[in-house]
Order: structure tokens, then C-alpha cells, then sequence
């Protein structure tokens, strides 16, 4: 079945520093890509999606491209902030699926 | 509005108590799901309605019992919970299936059963 594998955390980084987490999935079809943002005592939020092959998603200076060829769809931010610090979860929905499949989710921390 | 929203925030109940969630959208969604999350765990998927019909039970207990009134309203009533079910209850929705499932969730119901 599908299912998407993200890197375990917590990530501690410091601030400005750059920012990868990793997220490969496995998937029959051409599903969409998400990554989702959850803070402390909050639901989810989208914080990115990419919807086909190469498509790079991109908001509040976090980016994701989507490789096929290495069923990946890394999360990168040049430079963080403390306020990043959050759950961030990669998932992926197949076109026209009743369900999103989520990551383990990474927990992130950025100090001052 | 592209919010939902869900009351009440918390929830503290006995195991005989009776109580509900409500969930509420105004974007025009069709699909409403419920989710259950425990601490440092991703959402679980209980439920999933279609066009105000159910489509998704993911083999939940009877004692979580899902209605959708109308579009916009998802309700979870609740019954004889065990102390396991305590856990935060984030609804959320999608335009419907025929796009990517972009889904807007929530802020969560915490809910604590005694």
C-alpha cells in the first residue's frame, strides 16, 4: 500500500541556520504531495503542495520539489526562524482518494 | 472564510458521560473527515463523508458515532469512552475527491476521559 517515510527528529537547529527534512514515498498512481505544518496546540495547516512530477511548492520561504525518479519531496528553508518551530508532516493523496496518507511527522526546534 | 471550526476546545468526560463534537465549514466542501491524534503521533483517519454520506469508516468503535446534518456540519457523538480515547479529535475538509484532497483542518477538540 502507499506510505510515506519521513526523517525521525526532533531537529534542533539555531536560528538562521538551514533547514532539510526529509520525505520519500511510496505510491501506485501519480499522487499529490503535501507537506503540513502543525504548531503547538493547533490543528494543520497546509504548508505546501505539489500536484505532479517536478512541481516545486513553495510558501513562507519553505520549498518542496516533487522527484518521481527518487519518490522524494524534500523540505527545504534557507534560513529559520524560532516561530518555525512546529510538527511538520509530509502526506501524499492519490487523485480522487478518499485518504491522505501521513508521514511519522518531525518535530523541529529552532533556539534563539 | 477558509476556516473550520470546532467546538468545544476541551473536553473532559466521565466513562458514562454522553457527550458531542461539532465541526463546521463554510467553503462549500463536500468531504468532511474526522481524525484522532495522539501525542507525537500523526493523524489517524476514523471518518470520511461524501456529500453528506458516509464513505470511510476505518473500523472506529461504536461508541464514536459520526453525523453529518447538512454540508457544512460534522458532528462526533461520543458514549461509554475508554480512558484510551483521550486523545485531541481534528476534523477537517476538501473541496471534494476529484482534485488533490487539499485538506483544511481544524484546531482540535483535547479531549479527556476520566
Amino acid at each position: 500500500g502507499d506510505s510515506v517515510t519521513q526523517m525521525e527528529g526532533p531537529v534542533t537547529l539555531s536560528e538562521e541556520a538551514f533547514l532539510t527534512i526529509n520525505c520519500t514515498y511510496t505510491a501506485t498512481g501519480y499522487p499529490s504531495l503535501f507537506w503540513y505544518v502543525q504548531y503547538p496546540g493547533e490543528g494543520l495547516q497546509l504548508l505546501l503542495k505539489a500536484t505532479k512530477a517536478d512541481d516545486k511548492g513553495s510558501n513562507k520561504g519553505f520549498e518542496a520539489t516533487y522527484r518521481k525518479e527518487t519518490t522524494s519531496f524534500h523540505l527545504e528553508k534557507g534560513s529559520v526562524q524560532v516561530s518555525d518551530s512546529a510538527v511538520y508532516f509530509c502526506a501524499l493523496s492519490n487523485t480522487g482518494g478518499f485518504k491522505t496518507i501521513f508521514g511519522a511527522g518531525t518535530r523541529l526546534f529552532v533556539k534563539a | 472564510d477558509t476556516e473550520v471550526t470546532q467546538t468545544p476546545k476541551h473536553l473532559v468526560m466521565g466513562m458514562t458521560n454522553k457527550k458531542s463534537l461539532k465541526c463546521e465549514q463554510h467553503m462549500g466542501h463536500r468531504a468532511m473527515y474526522w481524525y484522532k491524534q495522539k501525542a507525537k503521533k500523526p493523524p489517524e483517519l476514523m471518518f470520511v463523508y461524501s456529500y453528506e454520506k458516509l464513505s470511510i469508516n476505518e473500523s472506529v468503535p461504536s461508541r464514536f458515532s459520526p453525523e453529518c446534518p447538512n454540508s457544512s456540519l460534522l458532528n462526533l457523538h461520543l458514549h461509554a469512552l475508554q480512558p484510551e480515547d483521550s486523545a485531541l479529535y481534528l476534523c477537517a475538509s476538501s473541496q471534494d475527491f476529484s482534485g488533490d484532497n487539499e485538506q483544511f483542518f481544524g484546531p482540535g477538540t483535547r479531549l479527556t476521559v476520566l
